[in-house]
């Protein structure tokens, strides 16, 4: 089973409803973070969170909302989806205890279409 | 601010030739610099990084990348590319220490021909 798992891992859907997008880990990591890729921009970060009580706006939060419900639960919401946020999402884990080393565990991506 | 350019969106190597992608780096901070690659319908995993111990720096799969500060680069590099090298590369800055604060690079395209 993969560390970091996302669901679904494709959606499409129409403007204005609400999408949940959802990440488990089993890593024991504390750091989760949310980062959406569109093609020849690299990633954005959209939200990351340090623990359960400590949640944070990234690069590009406007539109989108976070809930960390446990250690290892982390779920983007789009409360009301638009065609500009199409884009392929990202999961992703990193453990402080690491020292500050940078590496992030990526989950597989969600493919989102928005209509 | 941090940054990185990838100087190349597209690199385009016959299999068992030298492959070079390039990355310089903007910071007012000892940086942190990483290179991750993403398969076709992937996560990005990590290849190698540089937190300022050792500048060449060796990475998975053959990989290997050199820190210059002189030169703000840290460009990847590999003796002998392989099919299964296709993928796409970022590289990817952090001020040191804050390894939250990530900053990746638009990407570049290696494509491996036989």
């Amino acid at each position: 089973d993969a560390d970091v798992t996302q669901t679904p891992r494709n959606r499409i859907t129409k403007t204005g409803k609400r999408i949940m997008l959802e990440c488990s880990q089993t890593k024991g990591h504390d750091r989760m973070y949310w980062y959406r890729q569109d093609p020849g921009l690299g990633l954005q970060l959209i939200y990351y969170s340090f623990d359960v009580k400590d949640i944070n706006k990234g690069e590009i939060s406007d539109g989108y909302s976070v809930s960390r419900q446990a250690q290892a639960k982390f779920s983007l919401s789009l409360e009301s989806a638009i065609p500009n946020q199409t884009a392929l999402y990202f999961c992703a884990t990193s453990d402080f205890r690491a020292g500050g080393s940078g590496e992030l565990f990526f989950g597989e991506g969600s493919r989102l279409t928005v209509l | 601010a941090q940054s990185v350019t990838q100087l190349d969106s597209h690199v385009s190597v016959s299999e068992g030739t030298p492959v070079l992608l390039r990355c310089n780096y903007s910071s007012s901070y000892s940086p942190s610099l990483f290179w991750y690659v993403q398969h076709p319908n992937k996560g990005l995993q990590l290849l190698l990084k540089y937190t300022s111990a050792a500048t060449l720096v060796k990475g998975i799969n053959g990989f290997e990348a050199e820190f210059k500060k002189s030169e703000t680069s840290f460009h990847l590099t590999k003796p002998s590319a392989h099919m299964s090298d296709a993928a796409e590369y970022f590289c990817v800055i952090t001020k040191g220490g804050s390894n939250y604060k990530l900053t990746f690079g638009k990407g570049t395209l290696l494509t491996v021909n036989p």
